[in-house]
């Protein structure tokens, strides 16, 4: 199984919708996790870090963390077409000095 | 601040040549990172720095040797470059806390190794 699975294939959106990302892990020991946004040709950017069961909100992004099913989520409300990108989500493993494993990335498009 | 810096932003290689790409953080970060990344492998860690004198292995350490220079600075080398390593290098840092690791990226290296 691999540590850190997203949804497969584009998620194409209307501009102002909600735009959904799942991810799940397989480490029922791992702390912390984060989302990262990549445009194409550019290197990833951190835009939401969660620790605790729950919602975090910031700004139009907000990260749903659930451990006891092993996943967390990103919503991205109000979609916008600057928020067309690739979706990283990244997982705190214990052990190794905290590595982070990353999943393959879901491709966000958002259609105007 | 600069943040993570890195350098060359673009490299083309013959096979067999070498190459070192360098790094740099001004954020006073411990842990320092080179990743790969192939179109549908995601990013792979080559080779982490906790700390300042150490250096560990990641998943895809083979035909890499890193150098942590300093608590700013951390190289990657290629001794002997091959087709296979043609990917995008990013360098990445961060300040580990207990369960808190936000890696900061930089720019990344092009590298096309023909």
């Amino acid at each position: 199984q691999k540590e850190v699975e997203q949804n497969s294939g584009p998620l194409s959106v209307p501009e102002g919708a909600i735009a959904s990302l799942n991810c799940t892990y397989s480490d029922r020991v791992s702390q912390s996790f984060f989302w990262y946004r990549q445009y194409s040709g550019k290197s990833p950017e951190l835009i939401m870090s969660i620790y605790s069961n729950g919602d975090k909100e910031d700004g139009r992004f907000t990260a749903q963390l659930n451990k006891a099913s092993q996943y967390v989520s990103l919503l991205i409300r109000d979609s916008q077409p600057s928020d067309s990108a690739t979706y990283l989500c990244a997982v705190n493993t214990p052990e190794g000095n905290n590595r982070l494993a990353f999943g393959k990335g879901n491709q966000v498009v958002v259609i105007p | 601040n600069a943040g993570v810096t890195q350098t060359p932003k673009f490299q083309v290689l013959k096979t067999g040549q070498s190459m070192t790409l360098q790094c740099a953080q001004d954020m006073n970060h411990n842990s320092m990172y080179w990743y790969r990344q192939d179109p549908g492998m995601g990013l792979r860690l080559i080779y982490y720095s906790a700390s300042e004198g150490t250096t560990d292995k990641g998943e895809v350490p083979n035909g890499y040797n890193v150098s942590r220079l300093n608590k700013r600075e951390f190289s990657l080398r290629l001794e002997s470059a091959a087709p296979s390593q043609t990917s995008v290098y990013f360098c990445a840092s961060s300040e580990i806390l207990d369960w808190y690791n936000e890696q900061f990226f930089g720019p990344g290296t092009r590298l096309t190794v023909l």
